[in-house]
């Protein structure tokens, strides 16, 4: 079946650790995207890659940082200069311009 | 002014009623719109695609009104399991796709 894998579903760390949160996903989408979630507001774009070794900042980027080396693959790195990192953070990707987003089913971390 | 508005809600309705939200934008370059359901702390869901002409999709029904800027999205013959917030999402003729903070329905027994 195809689809997007974001792992672990569950992520718990200690203020001022970096920790890189996975997606991988074998629909063979050229776009991938990470959005954040926080209660009560809606999703917020992180970072977006629409080919291969290209990615650009969206509207809340600082803090995160991402690769992009593989089609299949585009982790997120959340970076100890993030402020306030405890969110849903869920990855998605989109064949082709002016197609619905795929989801994954997102990574839930914590930060204490 | 947002780039997608919604009503946050929540909508609370008895099942069997219809209900109707609608989702304003800004942008009128905007070029691809789309419903998501989405589950309590769960990821997003495609509802449907909203087409220029409007569509349905069994008991969906969702609009586009090009002219004063937003796209509805009406549900028929609500059922519980209809509970779930609804997510306007709007493409503005680049690679990003800006979403609405969604609006609670709430199907009562």
């Amino acid at each position: 079946d195809g689809g997007i894998t974001q792992s672990p579903k569950y992520l718990f760390r200690k203020e001022g650790q970096n920790v890189t949160l996975s997606c991988e996903q074998n629909l063979n989408h050229d776009a991938m995207y990470w959005y954040r979630q926080d209660p009560g507001q809606g999703l917020r774009l992180i970072y977006y890659s629409q080919i291969v070794n290209d990615f650009q900042k969206g509207d809340i980027a600082e803090g995160y940082s991402v690769s992009r080396e593989k089609k299949e693959s585009f982790p997120l790195t959340v970076t100890s200069a993030q402020k306030n990192p405890t969110a849903f953070y869920l990855c998605a990707s989109s064949p082709r311009y002016n197609s619905p987003l795929h989801f994954g089913n997102g990574t839930r971390l914590t930060v204490t | 002014r947002k780039e997608v508005e919604q009503d946050p809600g929540p909508f609370n309705v008895p099942e069997g009623a219809t209900v109707a939200f609608n989702c304003t934008y800004s942008n009128s370059a905007s070029q691809s719109f789309f419903w998501y359901r989405q589950d309590c702390r769960k990821e997003p869901k495609l509802l449907m695609s909203v087409y220029s002409s409007g569509n349905e999709d069994g008991r969906f029904t969702a609009q586009l009104n090009r002219a004063s800027q937003y796209i509805s999205l009406l549900i028929r013959d609500s059922k519980l399991s209809d509970s779930a917030t609804y997510l306007c999402v709007v493409r503005p003729g680049t690679y990003k796709y800006i979403f609405g903070t969604g609006t609670r329905l709430k199907v009562l027994a």
